[in-house]
């Protein structure tokens, strides 16, 4: 069957430190790869796509790489703040889906302290 | 900005009524989604349209149907609400050719008691 897994525990991290998130898939052949922030209470936030023939992708303190052997996703933040404090979700937009399908993961929830 | 408006924030209904969820973006986005959102499984696919008039089952259709009168708005219907349907509905928009980002609204949380 097909599924996307995220961390379902939290992540506690110290300010400053970088937060690594894990976006595991199987029986999917996505064409890209996308990443939102879901803050409480509130509709998913776009972050950051990569595509399946690409390896990283960064913007500001945020990276992303794409393993399509591993079948795997590794979302980073580096120089962690408290505002980053927020539910994650990774994406997969499917290469024979149309109409811009995605599917999404649970999301793994970031808890930056001071 | 792309911007998508849900009709209410909160809602709170009886079992048995009919509702209607409404979602409007300003952006002239094909393609437009109904999720919902639900502690520890993620987000749902309801329905989607993809064109005025053209709507598509999603994962979990049952109990909901949708309606597409004009580009802008996607409505989401429940023809008998039921307590299992209390949770967090977010309507989503894309454009075609857009590698699929998505654009979501603030989403509606439904209580039906």
């Amino acid at each position: 069957s097909q599924k996307i897994e995220q961390n379902s525990e939290a992540l506690n991290i110290q300010e400053g430190k970088t937060a690594t998130l894990t976006c595991n898939y199987t029986n999917y052949s996505p064409a890209y790869l996308q990443w939102y922030r879901q803050d409480p209470g509130r509709g998913p936030v776009f972050l950051l796509l990569i595509r399946e023939n690409e390896k990283e992708k960064r913007k500001e303190r945020l990276k992303v790489t794409f393993d399509t052997t591993l079948k795997q996703s590794l979302f980073h933040i580096t120089a962690s703040q408290p505002a980053d404090s927020a539910t994650y979700l990774c994406a997969l937009s499917l290469t024979t889906d149309s109409w811009g399908k995605l599917q999404f993961g649970a999301g793994t929830q970031v808890v930056v302290t001071p | 900005d792309v911007k998508v408006t849900q009709s209410s924030r909160y809602l709170v209904k009886r079992t048995g009524e009919k509702v209607f969820l409404e979602c409007v973006q300003d952006m002239d986005h094909e393609n437009m989604f109904w999720y919902r959102q639900d502690p520890g499984l993620g987000l749902r696919l309801i329905y989607f349209s993809y064109d005025v008039k053209m709507k598509e089952k999603g994962d979990i259709p049952e109990g909901y149907s949708v309606s597409r009168e004009k580009k802008e708005r996607f409505s989401l219907i429940l023809e008998s609400a039921s307590t299992n349907q209390t949770s967090m509905y977010l309507c989503a928009s894309s454009s075609s050719g857009s590698r699929d980002t998505q654009y979501f609204g603030p989403g509606t949380r439904l209580t039906v008691l």
